[in-house]
């Protein structure tokens, strides 16, 4: 069993809506907790960076961390079709570890006009 | 500010022949990584350089695969030789240091071998 485990999709939703994508992992050492976006033939690039247990937001991006169940979530509010990509969460133990990341398999997401 | 630049973007070669790839962090990261991606999967670290050092390669098949990073800057990984399951996209990242999370992808590189 992957360390952490994603969802691959597709989840396809019409434009304007919620989405709702989420990382399970089994690794309690995990204290940072990453989402990354990955258009098609690009390499991913940062959306959201989390320490511990909590929530975040940064515009239409929200970031849940539940640590108790190992779980975490990100909600794209006003979904919009230039959001469509695949997005990969990732994480890390921190402290000797380094910021060694340990990713998800991505779930793709396709928001339809 | 200039990204992570990696070369070339794609490549074709038979099986049994060698490859590099090469890429250029972003100026001033002193932490390097090279990353390969299977279709449909997230990123795996290969190895992570701290400056010109190779602080983890345990990834790293080394029967095949090389890399070195000369002068702390600039790093190249190679594969001799190549094998059909080694096509896959080669991604590689840069961060200030091993201290910060924020990790910088470069476009990868992405290889077929036939």
């Amino acid at each position: 069993q992957k360390e952490v485990e994603q969802d691959p999709g597709p989840l396809s939703v019409p434009e304007g809506a919620i989405v709702s994508l989420n990382c399970t992992y089994s690794n309690s050492a995990f204290q940072y907790f990453m989402w990354y976006r990955q258009y098609s033939r690009k390499g991913p690039e940062l959306l959201m960076y989390t320490y511990s247990s909590g929530n975040k937001e940064d515009g239409r991006f929200t970031a849940q961390v539940d640590k108790s169940s190992k779980y975490i979530s990100l909600f794209i509010r006003d979904s919009q079709p230039s959001d469509s990509a695949t997005y990969l969460c990732a994480m890390s133990a921190g402290g000797t570890a380094g910021n060694k990341l340990t990713f998800g398999g991505g779930t793709r997401v396709l928001v339809k006009p | 500010e200039a990204g992570v630049v990696q070369s070339p973007r794609y490549k074709i070669i038979e099986k049994k022949q060698p490859v590099a790839f090469w890429c250029n962090p972003i100026s001033g990261h002193n932490t390097l990584y090279w990353y390969l991606q299977n279709l449909g999967q997230g990123p795996e670290l290969l190895i992570r350089y701290e400056n010109e050092e190779a602080v983890d390669d345990s990834q790293l098949p080394k029967d095949r695969f090389s890399a070195e990073r000369l002068k702390g800057v600039d790093s190249t990984l190679k594969i001799q030789p190549a094998e059909l399951g080694d096509s896959a996209v080669y991604l590689c990242a840069s961060s200030l240091s091993r201290a910060t999370g924020t990790q910088y992808f470069g476009p990868g590189t992405r290889l077929t071998v036939l």
